[in-house]
């Protein structure tokens, strides 16, 4: 079975410090994904990654960066977390180009900024 | 992507089946048509994909009208582990880089013991 994990189910930052989320996958899979899920909004793409150390901008990059410096691990980066930060995140991975692919998604990390 | 509609929530019965629609009027002839669903707590989950004829898996079965209008999610026995949102998403085979998926408000099935 893919496995997707994520550093932490729940994380409780204060406004202005830098978060760093880390997402694994064991499944060698090209592609990997972070989204931000809210009420209400459904699943947003932040960023993804198609290849090591290549990145594209999904729908809401602001405010968020990324890294992949290896396959099986991508990192989202909040460099200075506000309040409407808050959200629960999603990773995830898949294999190849084609846009009919499956996502294998994380667990998520529910993010508190106060 | 094009868009999709399905109701809101629905209800079952334990051990019972649930035929779970979507429509999706604007279907054009590359888009796949897929389900994930989202458990508690947890991250979204694929279930089943198709493009034309109706498909089966351990999870679910799904049934493809012959339009390609509308798609219906069929759990054969719906167990409370089943209790979830499910999403019904379109995408598009032919389509440029970012395979991103679009999940809309997708149907809350709640399942009664």
């Amino acid at each position: 079975d893919v496995k997707v994990t994520q550093s932490s189910r729940y994380l409780v930052k204060r406004t202005g410090e830098k978060v760093f989320l880390e997402c694994v996958q064991d499944m060698d899979h090209e592609n990997m994904f972070w989204y931000r899920q809210d009420p209400g909004l459904g699943l947003r793409l932040i960023y993804f990654s198609y290849d090591v150390k290549m990145k594209e901008k999904g729908d809401i990059p602001e405010g968020y960066s990324v890294s992949r410096e290896k396959k099986e691990r991508f990192s989202l980066i909040l460099e200075s977390a506000s309040t409407n930060q808050t959200s629960m995140y999603l990773c995830a991975s898949s294999f190849g180009g084609p846009r009919t692919d499956t996502q294998y998604f994380g667990p998520g990390t529910r993010l508190t900024v106060l | 992507d094009a868009k999709t509609t399905q109701p809101n929530s629905m209800e079952s019965n334990e051990e019972e089946p649930v035929h779970l629609p979507c429509n999706h009027s604007t279907i054009s002839g590359t888009d796949y048509i897929h389900w994930y669903r989202q458990l508690p707590s947890q991250g979204p989950e694929y279930v089943i994909h198709g493009l034309t004829s109706n498909v089966n898996n351990r999870m679910a079965s799904l049934a493809i009208a012959e339009d390609r209008k509308s798609s219906t999610l069929i759990l054969h026995r719906a167990t409370l582990r089943d209790a979830a949102v499910y999403y019904c998403i379109l995408r598009d085979v032919g389509g440029n880089a970012g395979n991103m998926l679009t999940f809309g408000g997708g149907t809350r099935l709640m399942v009664k013991p």
